[in-house]
């Protein structure tokens, strides 16, 4: 079975730039979280939807947004893109909601320069 | 609100030495806890889980035990392998609400041979 798949796998923006990144869950897995990790430091939450709702926000600006779509994968869309916005971005995935352990993708390394 | 506190790295031993990676947590209620494992270039992979104060999580040799009376989620490991070298996060989340992990800031765990 496919893990969760995360595309692109490496990524290069000029600041103030958008991007996209997108995310497959495993099969039948209907819940979706996004969260972005900087270098050296533990993943932070940015999104979690269910069901193409969205059911949780991190302190992360209006620039960074998301959503599910009716097969399940998702988006996550940064605008206005700053050099802080470096790091690797992980999605993940759940049948039956965190509290009983996300299955992680590869993630997307963004570079913003 | 909600944190995770895991001892600072790095951790450097030598192989089959045994292994002892504090993890201490703030929650309001009871959360779930996670430790999570991820490899040089490579996302998060769930090495074990416990949901339940006193419950043992346990895998590929790796265990710890959700202390709710000292907050604790120690991860150890009897005996180390060169393999096992990787950045060891530490985590929460509650299972109602908003499902967002917690993560702690990482242990990067050196195993020579």
């Amino acid at each position: 079975d496919a893990g969760v798949t995360q595309s692109p796998t490496h990524l290069i923006k000029t600041r103030g730039q958008h991007v996209t990144l997108r995310c497959s869950p495993i099969s039948g897995h209907k819940s979706v979280s996004w969260y972005q990790q900087v270098l050296g430091q533990g993943p932070q939450f940015i999104f979690q939807y269910y069901e193409k709702e969205e059911r949780g926000r991190g302190n992360f600006p209006d620039r960074f947004s998301a959503r599910q779509f009716p097969n399940y994968s998702s988006e996550l869309n940064v605008n206005a893109l700053l050099l802080g916005d470096s790091a690797l971005y992980l999605c993940a995935s759940s049948d039956q909601g965190a509290g009983y352990g996300y299955t992680f993708g590869s993630g997307t390394r963004l570079t913003v320069v | 609100g909600n944190s995770v506190t895991q001892m600072e790295g790095p951790v450097t031993l030598s192989e089959e030495a045994f292994l002892t990676i504090n993890c201490t947590y703030t929650a309001t209620g009871y959360p779930s806890l996670f430790w999570y494992v991820q490899y040089p270039g490579e996302g998060l992979q769930l090495l074990l889980k416990a949901t339940k104060a006193d419950d043992k999580g346990s895998n590929k040799g790796f265990e710890a035990t959700y202390r709710k009376e000292t907050t604790s989620f120690h991860l150890e490991k009897g005996s180390v392998q060169v393999s096992d070298s990787a950045v060891y996060f530490c985590a929460l989340t509650h299972r109602q609400g908003a499902q967002k992990l917690v993560f702690g800031q990482g242990t990067r765990l050196t195993i020579n041979p």
